[in-house]
């Protein structure tokens, strides 16, 4: 069964260091989204892409945060000065459209 | 704007019992999907259901029952005989019908299954 992939499972950064989470959608999906759920709360809406540029995203996609699809097949969330406050659980999801598959998540800490 | 509110936070049960996790949401579309996912102590989010907002039957699959009824604007989830394995933490959510719409989620319940 085809899946999205996700990469690394977990990272462990130092405050103000440059991060890269990876995703691998699924092969024929055309929608892409990030997601984030800190530790004990709700997952939220970061930002969703289609068609090579951003469709939407939320307030707290501010300037540090970006995202690519630099080969056709990744699809990556970049932050660029991590805070404390960015430790979380990442999760890409995919969808055709049609219904939306999860990526098992990526763990960020940051200390 | 949408919103999908899990009044109940934390609910713990004995082995076998049964337990019904409750969602309200608010939407001014029409037409819309819901959702339930189970989130594992593993982290992951595992799809149970989807119900578009036209299909107000309720739906079983074995121990799961989902309960949805649009006068009241409520999805509830009811898990017979519980289990251990039942222990997680389980978001409901909302989205629109539009091709790039994004999951709005409730804050979750976590679900404690005693033996």
């Amino acid at each position: 069964e085809p899946e999205v992939t996700q990469t690394p499972s977990h990272q462990v950064t130092q405050m103000g260091q440059e991060v890269i989470l990876r995703c691998v959608p699924i092969s024929n999906h055309l929608y892409f989204y990030w997601y984030r759920q800190i530790l004990g709360q709700k997952v939220e809406f970061l930002v969703s892409f289609y068609n090579n540029e951003i469709s939407e995203k939320s307030e707290i996609f501010d300037d540090q945060f970006s995202v690519e699809r630099p080969d056709g097949s990744n699809f990556t969330l970049k932050i660029r000065s991590t805070k404390l406050e960015d430790s979380a659980m990442y999760f890409c999801a995919s969808k055709e459209p049609g219904e939306l598959f999860f990526g098992e998540g990526s763990r960020l800490t940051v200390l | 704007a949408q919103k999908v509110t899990q009044a109940q936070t934390e609910i713990s049960v004995v082995e076998k019992e049964d337990v019904t996790l409750d969602c309200v949401y608010e939407t001014r579309d029409t037409t819309y999907y819901l959702f339930w996912y189970k989130q594992p102590p593993s982290g992951e989010l595992v799809f149970l259901i989807r119900r578009n907002s036209f299909d107000e039957q309720n739906e079983i699959s074995g121990r799961y029952s989902w309960n949805f009824q649009k006068s009241t604007s409520s999805f509830n989830f009811t898990i017979t005989a519980s289990q251990v394995v039942d222990s997680a933490v389980y978001f409901c959510a909302l989205r629109t019908t539009g091709a790039n719409s994004k999951l709005t989620f409730g804050k979750g319940i976590t679900l404690s299954v005693r033996p």
